[in-house]
């Protein structure tokens, strides 16, 4: 069962900054945070990941609480072409990882 | 640029067939990956492996099996493909995480219809 909270749709003005929240309350100590997205009929894209600390890439922020629960991802100026589902993930990193998806938060961006 | 490429990505088989689906990666990834997708249910892991010859299975590997001979190559085997298993099919290959990062990189995935 996937280990992530999400929730299941939200909207956001184009060219506003995008936040989606992740619970994830039972996280252990090795266990990181990944940021996944599909766009409709591809295959899920990478977009970040981070363990105790903010990260920032080209794509996206990641805010993790100071208890590591819970999580935000930014898109700071959202495009029509971030609509999508995200997916937020938890993963340990052994050898048997599985990538457990849950199922995600479809962004809706409004013209 | 990381590519997994899955053999087809329309498939139309009768039920009762053996259906195999490919699955190649160009990375010499240690792990890789089989979903499948249906709306509303997101995406479900059937089998993962994380070296030759050897499998896992994840949350719904009935009816399926997979094979894995050669690192690159990962297949998903129906053994006798029933309706139930009509879906969007996704494939997805990762390093074994020792200590770098280990994005999942996945492939277009292939829509089987069992009529």
């Amino acid at each position: 069962d996937a280990k992530t909270t999400q929730p299941p749709s939200m909207d956001c003005a184009e060219g506003r900054a995008a936040n989606l929240p992740c619970n994830h309350s039972t996280i252990s100590g090795n266990e990181y945070v990944y940021w996944y997205r599909q766009i409709h009929s591809q295959g899920p894209q990478y977009i970040i990941h981070g363990l105790k600390n903010n990260e920032t890439n080209e794509m996206a922020s990641l805010i993790i609480t100071e208890d590591r629960k819970s999580s935000t991802l930014i898109l700071p100026h959202a495009t029509l072409r971030d609509t999508a589902v995200y997916y937020c993930i938890v993963r340990v990193k052994d050898r048997d990882d599985k990538i457990i998806f849950g199922k995600g938060t479809r962004l809706h961006i409004l013209p | 640029d990381v590519k997994v490429t899955q053999s087809s990505r329309y498939l139309v088989k009768r039920t009762g067939e053996k259906v195999f689906l490919e699955c190649v990666q160009d990375m010499d990834h240690e792990n890789m990956f089989w979903y499948r997708q249906d709306p509303g249910l997101g995406l479900r892991l059937i089998y993962f492996s994380y070296d030759v010859k050897m499998k896992e299975k994840g949350d719904i590997p009935e009816g399926y099996s997979v094979s894995r001979e050669k690192k690159e190559r990962f297949s998903l085997i129906l053994e006798s493909a029933s309706t139930n298993q009509t879906s969007m099919y996704l494939c997805a290959s990762s390093l074994w995480p020792s200590g770098g990062v280990a994005e999942a990189f996945f492939g277009q995935g292939t829509r089987l219809t069992v009529v």
